[in-house]
């Protein structure tokens, strides 16, 4: 199993629809993520949070929007999205430091109709 | 720019043979490297992580890597048809600070481990 947690696993949304996804981990780590990826291309870093302060934009459409309630959670509110926004999101977490990996999510499969 | 090359395959190994994944960096300056290995439809799990020259072994995986040349490997011994994924390499190209501290992927070397 999983130490970070993604709910829910698949969505389905209209491009006029506010949704959010969610990200919970209890490894005490400082460092959440969130992640794009679509199909056959590799994992793109969209926003970096560090205790609990958002550290790294990665110049996201603003129809993005994360946020970092406390250490161990982290949401992505989405709204106004387009069918190209049709991806797998992954959340992951992280100690920061250099030799500690991302633990990711299982990810959650977004589709835009 | 800051990037991560791979070979993205497919490479097809018989199983029970050695499969061989290799990976170049940009940045000089990079510390710490790491291999994960992705199914279809699945997120990424880490196989391995590795920050010093030279190898380091893990059950049936071993890592190396060459800072001059910029250059980190991932060797599969005693291939598995479980072992068909693809394998992304990633490189922190930002400090070692919680805030700093991200991962490039390459964009993943597609194995197919064939019976």
């Amino acid at each position: 199993d999983t130490e970070v947690t993604q709910t829910p696993k698949h969505l389905v949304m209209g491009m006029t629809n506010k949704k959010s996804l969610k990200c919970e981990q209890h490894m005490g780590h400082r460092a959440m993520y969130w992640y794009k990826q679509k199909a056959k291309k590799p994992p793109e870093l969209m926003f970096v949070y560090s205790y609990e302060k958002l550290s790294i934009n990665e110049s996201v459409p603003s129809r993005f929007s994360p946020e970092c309630p406390n250490s161990s959670l982290l949401n992505l509110h989405l709204h106004a999205l387009q069918p190209e926004d049709s991806a797998l999101y992954l959340c992951a977490s992280a100690q920061g430091i250099l030799d500690s990996p991302l633990h990711f999510g299982n990810g959650t499969r977004l589709t835009v109709t | 720019q800051k990037e991560v090359e791979q070979n993205s395959g497919p490479l097809s190994v018989p199983e029970g043979a050695i499969a061989s994944l290799n990976c170049t960096y940009s940045d000089r300056g990079s510390q710490s490297f790491f291999w994960y290995r992705q199914y279809s439809g699945k997120s990424p799990e880490l196989i391995m992580f590795i920050y010093s020259n030279g190898d380091k072994e893990d059950g049936r995986f071993t890592a190396q890597l060459n800072k001059a040349s910029q250059y980190v490997s991932l060797l599969i011994r005693d291939s598995q048809p479980s072992d068909s994924a693809t394998y992304l390499c990633a490189v922190n190209f930002g400090g070692s600070g919680a805030g700093s501290y991200q991962l490039t992927f390459g964009k993943g070397t597609k194995l197919s481990v064939i019976p």
